[in-house]
């Protein structure tokens, strides 16, 4: 079975402060995603990786930076926290690039 | 940009009763995707289509591909309280998947 796991189910950050979400898979996959998900807006991705160190910009990359050092390993870089960027954060990975996604559990950030 | 496009946005039946969500796409697919996500839980893939015309069944569950591959639907069939959730397409190009706002499905017993 595929396992995409997320460092944390539930956050709570101070504006201003460097915020990390960790996202981890183990099937191999070359492909990762970060997304946010707000009531009514549906899944908006932020930034995508096809390969190690190589990343994408989604649709909504602003306030964002991600990192791919390791294959199995995505992580997404909120620099300076706002209370916007307060959301869910759904990370995913899959074998192609229109092929089905995985999804991790999700965290939850609440940024005060 | 290409848009995927998602209605209803919300939906509340009685257990029983048929749904159906609808997918619009503003350019060609290669693929289309069903996702189910439970209240409090991720997106979990349910089904891929990619002939065009193509029609899938899952038990209680119809997704259909359009002829010309802008747009799809997945229907249920007296639906159950097991079916609460939200309904996403993903609508596949060259090289990018991109989902549908989703639509919310609530079952009244």
């Amino acid at each position: 079975d595929v396992k995409v796991t997320q460092s944390s189910r539930y956050l709570v950050k101070r504006t201003g402060e460097k915020v990390f979400l960790e996202c981890v898979q183990d099937m191999d996959h070359e492909n990762m995603f970060w997304y946010r998900q707000d009531p009514g807006l549906g899944l908006r991705l932020i930034y995508f990786s096809y390969d190690v160190k190589m990343k994408e910009k989604g649709d909504i990359p602003e306030g964002y930076s991600v990192s791919r050092e390791k294959k199995e390993r995505f992580s997404l870089i909120l620099e300076s926290a706002s209370t916007n960027q307060t959301s869910m954060y759904l990370c995913a990975s899959s074998l192609l690039l229109v092929a089905e996604q995985y999804f991790g559990p999700g965290t939850r950030l609440t940024v005060t | 940009g290409q848009q995927v496009m998602q209605i209803p946005q919300y939906q509340h039946v009685q257990e029983g009763e048929d749904f159906t969500t609808y997918c619009n796409s503003s350019t060609t697919l290669s693929n289309i995707q069903w996702y189910k996500q439970r209240p409090g839980g991720h997106p979990v893939f349910l089904i891929q289509l990619v002939k065009s015309g193509e029609v899938k069944k899952q038990k209680r569950l119809t997704f259909q591909f359009g002829e010309a591959k802008k747009n799809s639907s997945l229907h249920i069939t007296a639906t159950q309280t097991t079916d609460v959730g939200t309904y996403f397409c993903a609508g596949g190009n060259t090289d990018k998947l991109i989902f549908g706002t989703g639509t919310r499905l609530q079952v009244f017993p």
